[in-house]
This record gives C-alpha cells, sequence and structure tokens, in this order.
C-alpha cells in the first residue's frame, strides 16, 4: 500500500519564477493538506483541500494556491517565487471523518530552493 | 489563536538514558495535543495524540506523555532511549472541531534529539 508520494523531491528556481508541486494521497484518503516548513522551523499550515475544493487557509499571499483533482491528487502552486519560499513543502493526507483527531499521512516533501 | 512552544531546541543524551521533550501550548479552547517525528529525508510520523480522558498517553516506539492542563503542557518522554531515536521532534496542537470540517495543526518549532552511544 503505497503511502503519501510527492514530486518533485528537490526543486531549484529563481525569484519571480513559477512552481507546481504535485502529491498523490494514500490509497483511500479523501482529504489533501498542504504544509511549509522553513529550514529549522516546523510545519506551518498552508491551505487544505476536500471535494476539489479549499476548505481552509492558512496565513500564506494568494502567490500560493492549490488544486484536487476527481482522484483526490492534489497540486501547490506558488507564483511570483521570492527567496522566502525556500523551503521543505509536506503534503498531508486523511480521511475526513478522521482529520480531527490529528490522523495525518505526511509525505516525505518537496524541497524547493528559491536563488 | 493557539501557539506552540518546545523549550529545547536541542537534547543531547547517551543511549539508554532517560529523556524528556518540552511542549507548553496556549489556546482559549480546550485542545487536541500530538507528537509527531521527523527522521532525516522522511516525513512526519505521529508518535501519540491526546484527544480526552486519561491524562498519561502510550504512543509507538516507547514513548509517551502527561497532558498537565493547569500548566499548559505536554512533555514526551522515554526512559532509555536507542540510538535510532535520534530524529526530530514535533509537538501540535489543534482546536477540536464541532463539525467534520476542515482543521489545522499549529507546530511548535522542533527538538532535535541527538543520540550519542
Amino acid at each position: 500500500d503505497a503511502g503519501v508520494t510527492q514530486s518533485p523531491t528537490h526543486l531549484i528556481k529563481t525569484r519571480g519564477q513559477q512552481v507546481t508541486l504535485r502529491c498523490s494521497p494514500k490509497s483511500g484518503h479523501d482529504t489533501v493538506s498542504w504544509y511549509q516548513q522553513a529550514l529549522g522551523q516546523g510545519p506551518q499550515f498552508i491551505f487544505q483541500y476536500y471535494e476539489e475544493e479549499e476548505r481552509q487557509r492558512g496565513n500564506f499571499p494568494d502567490r500560493f494556491s492549490g488544486h484536487q483533482f476527481p482522484n483526490y491528487s492534489s497540486e501547490l502552486n506558488v507564483n511570483a517565487l521570492l527567496l522566502g519560499d525556500s523551503a521543505l513543502y509536506l503534503c498531508a493526507s486523511s480521511l475526513l471523518y478522521r482529520i480531527n483527531t490529528g490522523e495525518l499521512f505526511f509525505g516525505e516533501g518537496s524541497r524547493l530552493t528559491v536563488l | 489563536a493557539q501557539s506552540v512552544t518546545q523549550l529545547d531546541s536541542q537534547v543531547p543524551v547517551f543511549e539508554e538514558a532517560p529523556v524528556e521533550l518540552r511542549c507548553n501550548y496556549s489556546s482559549s479552547v480546550s485542545v487536541y495535543l500530538f507528537w509527531y517525528v521527523q527522521y532525516p529525508n522522511q516525513g512526519l510520523q505521529l508518535l501519540l495524540k491526546y484527544l480526552s480522558g486519561s491524562t498519561l498517553v502510550k504512543g509507538i516506539n516507547g514513548f509517551e506523555a502527561e497532558f498537565n492542563k493547569s500548566q499548559t503542557s505536554f512533555h514526551l518522554r522515554k526512559p532509555s532511549v536507542h540510538i535510532s531515536d535520534t530524529a526530530e521532534y514535533f509537538c501540535a496542537v489543534s482546536e477540536p472541531l464541532s463539525f467534520q470540517g476542515a482543521q489545522k495543526l499549529v507546530f511548535g518549532q522542533g527538538t532535535r534529539l541527538t543520540i550519542n552511544p
């Protein structure tokens, strides 16, 4: 049973560019959340998707957007990249009715470096 | 708003020694509390959680944590650590929802546990 898979694992972009990160949830899961983990920091909640809609959003600018597809996979898009966007981006999946109990399954992340 | 403070950024201990990783939280409402572990180059894995009931919670790999409401703490402990416990540990809090809806975890900054032989 595959867990949460994310791609790419590493990527390098320059300021002003755009990036798309992808996530496939654990089999059977219907909800995807995205977190940003800056170096030496804890993960910060970006947003969460269920039924192809953004359900809740953290304190991130509109440059951060996402999408969920009918097969529950998800994308995170970041436009007009800034140096401060360099971080590990984590995808977490769950079943909606279990998400209130913290039963999130995390992928290994996509490490974005902005030069 | 909720917040989590992990009081130690790094904790070095010798193998087979006991360890305690400290976590304090701030919230105006009741909360759920969690400890996650992140091994090098891996995602986060749930160690244990407190939702309600007994304040002493047991998790995987021999870890346990105690919820102390009066001190707003949720410290993680293990009586005897192994080299394989070397990892980053994150305390997190969430607000129980009255409905099954969107929920976010608020994480602390992490504690790096290093086990020395």
